[in-house]
């Protein structure tokens, strides 16, 4: 089946640096990938939709200057979190979209932890 | 995308089927039903879809009423690794984003 994968999985960092974090999708081409976050015990909350060779779209709320979303080919995206500061510690997850038949897949997440 | 209503949590023991219920009120004509579950810090991992018809396959199988209003997801032999959130979310077709409600906390009690 389809494979998103995402990298690191885990990543501890010191306020004010900035984090990359990428979602590859491995057997399939994804002109559309998802950044999702989530903190504890909360559900997934939609930060962005990652459209290839264009810009990305951010939802209500989600800063996109400190949120830069890179999808720069067909297999990759990526999501930097800039400045990153403790409350920017959290759990960030990509989805793909595979066509316009295929569900969604999401990578296993990178958890975020800014000291 | 239509709102979903689902149970906060349910307990199921292992072995038995466990039946997931979801309400999907004002689903539209054009909007699949999508399952998918989380178990504890790992994405999301997809389960299966249907649009009106019932579904299975190798890991659950999809009940949707024929009014569409409401869907049940059913593990036929639930096992401790099921233990996990599911979410049930409508979704039109093609490349549109997925919105995750609070889901159900199923938990297999040995």
């Amino acid at each position: 089946g389809a494979v998103v994968s995402q990298h690191p999985s885990w990543v501890i960092c010191k306020s004010g640096t900035s984090v990359k974090i990428e979602c590859r999708s491995l057997d399939f081409q994804a002109t559309t990938m998802f950044w999702y976050r989530q903190f504890p015990k909360q559900s997934l909350m939609l930060m962005a939709t990652s459209n290839e060779g264009s810009k990305a779209t951010y939802e209500q709320g989600v800063e996109k200057d400190k949120f830069l979303i890179n999808h720069a080919s067909l297999t990759l995206s990526t999501l930097t979190v800039t400045s990153a500061h403790p409350e920017d510690s959290s759990f960030y997850i990509c989805s793909a979209d595979g066509g316009s038949n295929s569900p969604l897949h999401f990578g296993n997440g990178t958890r975020l932890t800014v000291t | 995308d239509a709102k979903t209503t689902q149970p906060t949590s349910m307990d199921c023991a292992e072995g038995r089927a466990a039946n997931l219920p979801c309400n999907h009120s004002t689903i539209s004509g054009n909007e699949y039903v999508y399952w998918y579950r989380q178990i504890h810090s790992q994405g999301p991992q997809y389960i299966i879809h249907g649009l009106k018809n019932n579904e299975t396959n190798e890991m659950a199988s999809l009940i949707i009423t024929e009014d569409r209003k409401s869907s049940t997801l059913i593990l036929p032999h639930a096992t401790l690794r099921d233990t996990a959130v599911y979410y049930c979310i409508v979704k039109g077709f093609g490349n549109e984003k997925l919105t995750f409600g609070t889901g159900t906390r199923l938990t297999i009690i040995p």
